[in-house]
């Protein structure tokens, strides 16, 4: 069946420094969405991208889209500790419901 | 609005037995899931609700039940509890739009031990 992979799964870093987790799928998706959860909290949506090779930016994080639809980027840039949690990729399936990634969980240190 | 809420937020059950954790929202959603999240397993879906009336088999339904009651409420039954349920379940849901906006929203999730 159709999934979505996600790497790395775990990410410590330093505060300032910078922090990707990447995601891939084994079909073409038709959208991707991210989601963070906080650690003890549930998951909160942050961003879809839509087409092919689009880019978005919110503050320090940047997301990126293939141009194939078949992967996507997160990036934050100079970490805060307020960025710790987990981030989630999730595309949808055949079924028209969200298939998510195992997460890439970020610990960053003061 | 309170968004997605779920009861209880916690709950010990002991082997075998029963129990129904409880999800309600209130943005005239179409949509619900129940999920279960297990570390190092991601956000894994149980089942979930198109829309009022209909259910269906997600990714591990095995040793679940769902009803929604209505377009607001959707409800997940334990029948006979096992130790590999002990989890965090997380109740969603979302609009159905014909655009490409239609982000999920999660409750705050329930945290169950089984002994």
């Amino acid at each position: 069946g159709q999934q979505v992979m996600q790497i790395p799964q775990y990410q410590h870093v330093q505060e300032g420094e910078d922090f990707t987790t990447y995601c891939n799928s084994s079909t073409t998706l038709s959208n991707i969405q991210w989601y963070k959860q906080r650690p003890g909290g549930h998951p909160v949506f942050l961003i879809q991208l839509v087409k092919s090779g689009e880019v978005k930016k919110q503050k320090r994080l940047t997301f990126q889209f293939g141009e194939a639809k078949k992967n996507s980027s997160l990036h934050i840039t100079a970490t805060q500790t307020t960025d710790v949690g987990t981030y989630f990729c999730a595309g949808r399936g055949s079924q028209g419901n969200l298939i998510f990634g195992k997460g890439t969980k970020l610990s960053v240190k003061p | 609005n309170a968004g997605v809420t779920q009861t209880p937020k916690f709950q010990v059950l002991k082997t075998g037995q029963s129990m129904t954790l409880q999800c309600a929202q209130d943005m005239n959603h179409n949509s619900m899931y129940w999920y279960r999240q297990d570390p190092g397993m991601g956000l894994r879906l149980i089942y979930y609700s198109a829309s009022e009336g209909t259910t269906d088999k997600g990714e591990v339904p095995n040793g679940y039940n769902v009803s929604r009651l209505n377009k607001r409420e959707f409800s997940l039954r334990l029948e006979s509890a096992a130790p590999s349920q002990t989890s965090v379940y997380f109740c969603a849901s979302r609009t159905v739009w014909q655009g490409p906006f239609n982000e999920q929203f999660f409750g705050p999730g329930t945290r169950l031990t089984v002994l």
